[in-house]
């Protein structure tokens, strides 16, 4: 089963609000990993966070993994239509483990215009 | 587009029957992944290869599950006596860098 416990499981919000979500695991990850993924295609590979205590950007996007290296979280800033989609995030547990990634349960981001 | 194409992107069939999938993967590199998602739920790992080697096979690949990759660059999964339960979307990753997992489009398999 999944180790990594993802929140909130969904989002309902107006465009221009900004948007959090998290992602707690029991064990101790190596990398933390954020997709965004629409119906019917394959996840998006949005950050990738490597070190404890990273903070990365892209664009609107911000994440970063936790000091404990047990979580990591993704914000969204200014949320316009196109950000609805499931974001997951996965970690990779430990440098032996062939780099397999354990996937949350997923955040799904609905956008009122 | 993140250069990982996967055959067919949908698959209708009846119980019982067998089904073989294709992945393509970004070209030149060695590492290669298979991974299952059911409805609502994240993506969990199947196995992976390293080259044409099978390295790493999850409790979720049964004995019906089979996978290759006979000249390290394309793979097969094939599902043998299908059931219900396979039904689900089956990707495929393809990794750049250290661990930064380019996912296909994945398939679309429904088992009636």
């Amino acid at each position: 089963g999944q180790q990594l416990n993802q929140s909130p499981q969904s989002m309902f919000i107006q465009e221009g609000e900004d948007v959090s979500m998290n992602c707690t695991s029991s064990s101790i990850f190596n990398t933390w990993l954020w997709y965004k993924q629409d119906p019917g295609e394959g996840p998006v590979l949005l950050i990738a966070l490597y070190k404890a205590g990273e903070l990365t950007s892209n664009g609107r996007l911000t994440a970063q993994f936790g000091i404990t290296r047990k979580d990591s979280f993704l914000n969204i800033s200014a949320s316009i239509p196109s950000d609805v989609g499931i974001y997951f995030c996965a970690g990779q547990p430990n440098a032996n483990a062939g780099n397999m990634l354990t996937f949350g349960g997923g955040t799904r981001l609905m956008v009122k215009p | 587009d993140t250069g990982v194409s996967q055959n067919p992107r949908h698959k209708i069939t009846k119980r019982g029957q067998n089904v073989t999938f294709r992945c393509d993967p970004i070209s030149e590199h060695n590492r290669l992944y298979w991974y299952r998602q059911t409805l609502g739920q994240g993506p969990e790992f199947l196995t992976y290869f390293q080259n044409e080697a099978q390295l790493e096979k999850s409790r979720l690949l049964s004995d019906r599950f089979s996978a290759e990759r006979p000249k390290g660059s394309f793979s097969t999964l094939e599902i043998q006596r299908t059931e219900q339960g396979d039904s689900a979307m089956y990707l495929c990753a393809s990794p750049q860098g250290y661990n930064e997992q380019f996912f296909g489009p994945g398939t679309r398999l429904t088992v009636l």
